[in-house]
């Protein structure tokens, strides 16, 4: 898999947007970009991935750049609850290739 | 929602101790995972099976940790015998593929293993 590399930290505002970074240049053309949090003491939880075009779900949106060598996941109205690690993975869609993960970003979103 | 079914939720055992965590995957994915997580080392892959074959357990201490899939719906993962390094929490999770198309993962609620 292609290496990430995240902030270690990051402090949010509760209500306003958060926006992680993920730089991924060593990216191949086949090889998605997939974001999982994991809030404490519970298992990854998964956000959301895309391949070049940005995508938007009801968690989150992802901004991928045009040469894909970094990404941005954004949470619109950040909460208490959103507080987490949060990890950028790049991953080819191989049946065989497993999820690896790095040490992420902790988001904390303060009142 | 469905869920992967982690069990027990915690264990504290004595060093030289048999140790089995079981996984329940969610009904009709054909691959699991087991990770290991600790503050030093982060999230690591320990082995995966896919149609309950095993892939690649490469990430696993062979002499004492043994993954198996007794039939689709259990997957277990023992370690004989327990020492305290493998204090951590143990992750189980599921995914399904259909052909190359991966269909994502679902982790469960971990197993927390404490050796002393």
């Amino acid at each position: 898999d292609a290496k990430t590399t995240q902030p270690t930290s990051m402090d949010c505002a509760e209500g306003r947007a958060a926006n992680l970074p993920c730089n991924h240049s060593t990216i191949s053309g086949n090889e998605y970009v997939y974001w999982y949090r994991q809030i404490h003491s519970q298992g990854p939880q998964y956000i959301i991935h895309g391949l070049k075009n940005n995508e938007t779900n009801e968690m989150a949106s992802l901004i991928i750049t045009e040469d894909r060598k970094s990404s941005t996941l954004i949470l619109p109205h950040a909460t208490l609850r959103d507080t987490a690690v949060y990890y950028c993975i790049v991953r080819g869609l191989s049946g065989n290739t497993p999820l690896v993960f790095g040490k992420g970003t902790r988001l904390s979103v303060i009142a | 929602d469905a869920r992967v079914t982690q069990t027990p939720r915690d264990k504290v055992t004595e060093m030289g101790q048999e140790v089995t965590m079981r996984c329940q995957p969610i009904l009709g994915h054909n691959t699991v995972f087991w990770y290991r997580q600790t503050m030093m080392q982060g999230l690591e892959l320990l082995a995966y099976f896919r149609n309950r074959a095993p892939l690649d357990d490469s990430g696993m201490p062979k002499d004492r940790f043994s993954a198996e899939m007794p039939d689709a719906t259990l997957a277990t993962l023992k370690i004989q015998p327990s020492e305290p390094r493998d204090s951590a929490v143990y992750f189980c999770a599921s995914g399904s593929y259909t052909g190359s198309l991966f269909h994502g993962y679902t982790f469960g609620s971990g197993t927390r293993l404490t050796v002393v």
